[in-house]
């Protein structure tokens, strides 16, 4: 049975970086037969979709043009996990955010999420 | 990328059947068939009951099927249950090589 942790804080200043990490048991982050994502929800935006890694042989990476020239999503092989850094935040950028792997043809269906972590921007 | 668009409510009756609609366009959901449905309860992660228009993880009940028709795709409940009452969103990726979910659907068990 896979299971995702996270960990981080839950408050950030604005204009500064958000980080999250995500821990996976019952898989490998670097398996061929899933990727790993990163989604936030907020009453003002819904479910968004930030970003994911997978292993193919090498490391991929896929960002959401809203966020792809703040965003950075690294998988750690030591530790198992992956971590979403997310620069220059505003408090647009408050919501409740997730971590998930992915499966299906092209890994687009969300089996196994993690408990969420709500994180707000505010001075 | 604009969000796919979903009915505000849908509501029924228990063993009734319902369905809810996820309306894309012909750069996501019309063109892939990456389409995915999530059941959400407050304060809890949302849970993948469809993916691919149709496939269903294990462990999914059969009362859940997916399909898909041109630019719109449809999750249908059977045998509705008073344990369906929750949010449900779709998602499909996009010609942007990005995913989009849908605006969300509240389900209500009369």
């Amino acid at each position: 049975q896979v299971q995702l942790q996270q960990s981080g804080p839950g408050l950030v200043k604005p204009s500064q970086t958000l980080s999250l990490t995500c821990a996976i048991s019952g898989d490998s982050v670097s398996t061929n037969s899933a990727a790993w994502n990163w989604i936030r929800q907020s009453p003002s935006r819904g479910l968004e979709w930030l970003g994911r890694t997978y292993y193919r042989s090498m490391w991929y990476h896929d960002y959401a043009l809203s966020v792809k020239s703040r965003i950075t999503i690294k998988p750690d092989t030591s530790k198992n996990q992956f971590s979403l850094q997310l620069n220059s935040v505003t408090p647009e950028d408050t919501a409740v955010y997730y971590c998930a792997r992915g499966v299906g043809s092209w890994y687009w269906g969300f089996e196994y999420w993690g408990q969420g972590t709500l994180v707000s921007v505010s001075s | 990328q604009s969000a796919l668009t979903q009915p505000a409510s849908v509501s029924g009756s228990p063993g009734q059947s319902i369905t809810i609609s996820c309306t894309g366009t012909s750069s996501d959901v019309g063109a892939y068939d990456s389409v995915s449905w999530y059941q959400q309860y407050p304060g809890k992660a949302p849970k993948l009951k469809i993916y691919d228009v149709s496939s269903r993880p294990s462990g999914i009940s059969n009362r859940f099927s997916g399909s898909k028709s041109g630019n719109t795709a449809s999750l249908t409940i059977s045998g509705l249950q008073a344990e369906d009452e929750a949010d449900y969103y779709c998602s499909s990726y996009t010609s942007s090589s990005i995913l989009v979910f849908g605006t969300g659907t509240k389900v209500t068990v009369l």
